[in-house]
This record gives C-alpha cells, sequence and structure tokens, in this order.
C-alpha cells in the first residue's frame, strides 16, 4: 500500500508553458515533503523541500505547493525548458522517536518538455 | 568534488550466482542509504548506516541480502543466491545527518539477473 502517489507517470509539456507535477499522500503524520529529479543513467537530485508549517516554497523556477488538508503536494516549473526533461520523485518523511524517519518515495513522473 | 561513487555500473549475472554491489559515500557523510528502484515498487530503501552500524534493514526482502559497511568510506550490498526479481537499479545515497538533511545518489547499478 503505497503511502506516496504520484497518479501520472507521464507529463508532456511544451517549452515556455508550465509543468504541474502532482503528488498525494495517506499518512497525515508526514511533515516535510521533497522533490527529487533523476536524469537517465544518473541518481536522483534533490531539487526542493518543503516543510509542513509551511503551504509554499519557491526556488527560481520551481514551486512547490502544499496541501495538508487534501494530503496533496504540487511541484510547478515556470516557464519549461527542454533541460528539465526528467523523471520527479515526490517524497515524504515523517517525524517521530525524536528523528526525522526514512524518505517514502513516490514511483515518480517522467516528464518530457518539448521545443 | 567527487560525489558518492558506485561500482559496477551494469551487472549481468545469472540466477544463483552472488552479486555484490560497492559503494563510496561523499567523504564526511555519516548516514549512507541503500535504495533500490523498480517499475513496481518505485525507490524504496533497502537499509541505512550511521556512522557504519547499520540501523535500520527493515527494507531489505530476504535472507539472500545483506549489506556491510566496514569503514566510512565503503559499503557493500550482497545478494545470494541471486534471482531473476532482484532485477533492479540498485542506487547508494549518503547525507550529513538524518532528517531533513540532502541526500546525495550515486549513479545506480543497473543488475539483470538471467
Amino acid at each position: 500500500d503505497q503511502q506516496v502517489k504520484q497518479n501520472s507517470p507521464s507529463l508532456s509539456v511544451q517549452e515556455g508553458r508550465i509543468s504541474i507535477l502532482n503528488c498525494d499522500y495517506t499518512n497525515s503524520m508526514f511533515d516535510y515533503f521533497l522533490w527529487y529529479k533523476k536524469y537517465p543513467a544518473e541518481g536522483p537530485t534533490f531539487l526542493i523541500s518543503i516543510s509542513s508549517i509551511k503551504d509554499k516554497n519557491e526556488d527560481g523556477r520551481f514551486t512547490v505547493f502544499l496541501n495538508k488538508s487534501a494530503k496533496h503536494l504540487s511541484l510547478h516549473i515556470v516557464p519549461s525548458q527542454p533541460g528539465d526533461s526528467a523523471v520527479y520523485f515526490c517524497a515524504a518523511s515523517e517525524w517521530y522517536g525524536g528523528s526525522q524517519g526514512n524518505l517514502i518515495f513516490g514511483k515518480g513522473t517522467k516528464l518530457s518538455v518539448k521545443p | 568534488d567527487a560525489g558518492v561513487i558506485q561500482s559496477p555500473r551494469h551487472e549481468v549475472t545469472e540466477m544463483g550466482q552472488e552479486v555484490t554491489l560497492r559503494c563510496k559515500p561523499i567523504s564526511g557523510h555519516d548516514y549512507l542509504f541503500w535504495y533500490r528502484q523498480t517499475m513496481m515498487r518505485g525507490l524504496e530503501l533497502l537499509i541505512y548506516f550511521n556512522n557504519n552500524v547499520p540501523i535500520d534493514d527493515s527494507g531489505m526482502p530476504e535472507d539472500r541480502f545483506s549489506a556491510k559497511m566496514p569503514n566510512a568510506s565503503f559499503s557493500t550490498l550482497k545478494i545470494q543466491p541471486s534471482e531473476p526479481r532482484d532485477s533492479a537499479v540498485y542506487f547508494c545515497a549518503s547525507s550529513l545527518g538524518r532528517g531533513t538533511d540532502t541526500q546525495y545518489f550515486g549513479p545506480g547499478t543497473r543488475l539483470t539477473v538471467l
């Protein structure tokens, strides 16, 4: 039973437009969320994170939105560029036992940005 | 500044053979993680170490899997005997601390068991 779900395996967007990647979670105790980006034949690299005390975090073209009541977060990329074409993983963890727990990853969404 | 190093990058073996995957974490990082990526299950944590000590191995699928970290700069993940369903990409990651500290991933080892 997946606690972090990325229901869209793939997404195709035109260069210059907005890309919106979605992630849903089931564990209400999750309080820290991250997005990782992965290019073929490389390992995932950290992109952006958000704590549950916020509902938005922005870093350049990348913004993550968190809706705790809906247990939903999204990653917005504006404007999208061909170099953004990659697999994006959503991940979450919860604080318990005095420390932050293990990262639980979604299955990923493959973003293709077409010139 | 070298990142996490994994070897081999690709491994093809036959069912029943022993497989050893290797990882060199980023110097100074106290935490080392082994992940497995499959189409069915996505990216899942197998085991993690803190200061060379295994802390949580609840993600290790079976007794056929074992992991060691003999020193701060080296870890191995061993599968013995290997089975076709072990075919996956195995990632090693390291971080300075736990929790919200960023995990840095290696390039992965693509394992194919025939």
